[in-house]
């Protein structure tokens, strides 16, 4: 079984600074780690995902993620925020092997002020 | 265009009359999932299809019910619905059920009981 920490509930920031949403997962078998966005009212939508190799990802949006086995984490960032970046932020592990069941995180708020 | 179709995007119950959430989809994907999201929390999975093959988790109340008539309609029965069952319903789909292809979500249910 596969769990995941996102260790902000909260994260406010103001437009155009950079910004790091935390995720932490735990897991006894290899991984594939995702992050979603979810807007006001919408449904969740991939941002970037990590299958295997290079560590770092990018995704849409301008974000990019990187994957550090070593310390369990795969941490969300973006170099300068906007206004419509303001949504939910989950995080989502699944294993590697069989059927893709994905355990999400409790989500990180991400508020961008002007 | 909608790939992932949610109705109603808005529901009002009365405490124990029986709901229907309904969820279609235009990807012509295998698998289809419901899940339940309560508020600032993760999405739970209740049940996920691969074809007509249903797979229930093991969490999830007898109160809810699903049922899958084709490949693009997938419905979630809620047979006598709590104060505790109050929540954004979401609906996705997805390929194969392989990592490797993206999970797509619908806009979701809001279920309100009264």
């Amino acid at each position: 079984a596969q769990s995941v920490t996102q260790l902000d509930s909260q994260v406010p920031v103001f437009e155009e600074a950079p910004v790091e949403l935390r995720c932490n997962y735990s897991s006894s078998v290899s991984v594939y780690l995702f992050w979603y966005v979810q807007y006001p009212n919408q449904g969740l939508q991939l941002l970037l995902k990590y299958l295997s190799g290079s560590t770092l990802v990018k995704g849409i949006n301008g974000f990019e993620a990187e994957f550090n086995k070593s310390q369990t984490s795969f941490h969300l960032r973006k170099p300068s925020v906007h206004i419509s970046d303001t949504a939910e932020y989950f995080c989502a592990v699944s294993g590697t092997g069989g059927s893709y069941i994905p355990t999400f995180g409790r989500g990180t708020s991400l508020i961008v002020h002007p | 265009d909608a790939m992932v179709i949610q109705n109603p995007r808005y529901q009002v119950t009365q405490f124990g009359k029986p709901v229907t959430l309904s969820c279609s989809q235009t990807l012509n994907h295998n698998v289809m999932y419901w899940y339940q999201q309560k508020s600032s929390q993760a999405p739970k999975l209740l049940f996920h299809y691969y074809d007509k093959d249903f797979n229930n988790e093991a969490d999830t109340p007898d109160n809810f019910q699903s049922r899958r008539p084709n490949t693009s309609f997938c419905f979630l029965d809620i047979r006598s619905p709590g104060l505790g069952d109050a929540a954004m319903y979401l609906c996705a789909t997805h390929l194969n059920g392989h990592a490797e292809e993206t999970q797509y979500f619908g806009p979701g249910t809001r279920l309100l009981v009264l």
